[in-house]
């Protein structure tokens, strides 16, 4: 596609439900990024794929969230037992192999905002 | 931890004004990422500096990297009200990126 593309747009959900946001990277990039972006804590890396190896989920903030890329292309970044604390815009980015340093630019969507009431 | 400060945090000016938003790191940058954002969009890339002393420029925007490479200024010549959004500087730290507090800008006729 001509850029990276992110659904929903606008979620609102209940305490404790589960939510699902996915990501379409750029055709062609093998490398995906999450970022959450939340008021008063700025924008954060949560996890990063690239290729077929393993995921650097460094920056996950807990357990109650993961991801997972199928088939090298689209993933999705799933929340369980959703907190008000997890309320925030979720954006995704994609580029093309990074050299060391992240050198290759990363291209963002437009982000999911996440409402947890 | 790789930290990365921007001043300023707000500012406001009269269209046609000159303005500069500067991003300091606490460790040296090895890239420095500009992108831009507006309410409901996603960051939009602007400019990538990698050596020091390095100056790159696109319409009325001028970026730069120092030779000592910790710190990146952001120009904006004659200003316009399509200026107006929120800047982020991010830096390259391994494969991901480590961003700024972000310069909100607003631009008045």
């Amino acid at each position: 596609g001509a850029g990276v593309s992110q659904s929903p747009s606008n979620k609102v959900t209940e305490k404790g439900k589960d939510v699902e946001l996915r990501c379409d990277p750029i055709s062609g990039h093998t490398a995906l990024y999450w970022y959450r972006q939340s008021l008063g804590q700025g924008l954060e890396f949560l996890i990063y794929f690239q290729g077929n190896s393993a995921p650097d989920k460094s920056g996950l903030p807990s357990d109650r969230f993961s991801a997972e890329r199928t088939g090298g292309s689209v993933s999705t970044l799933t929340i369980q037992r959703t907190q008000q604390e997890d309320s925030a815009v979720y954006l995704c980015a994609s580029s093309l192999t990074p050299g060391q340093g992240a050198r290759e630019t990363q291209y963002f969507g437009p982000g999911t905002r996440l409402l947890v009431l | 931890s790789q930290e990365l400060e921007q001043s300023p945090q707000s500012l406001i000016v009269q269209e046609g004004k000159n303005l500069t938003i500067n991003c300091t790191s606490s460790k040296t940058l090895y890239g420095l990422y500009w992108y831009k954002q507006k309410y409901g969009e996603g960051l939009i890339f602007l400019m990538m500096l990698q050596k020091g002393g390095e100056e790159k420029s696109h319409e009325k925007i001028t970026a730069k990297l120092d030779e000592k490479k910790q710190q990146s200024s952001l120009h904006i010549t004659a200003s316009q009200p399509s200026h107006a959004g929120i800047y982020l500087c991010g830096a390259a730290n391994t494969d991901k990126l480590i961003f700024g507090t972000g310069t909100r800008l607003q631009v008045f006729p």
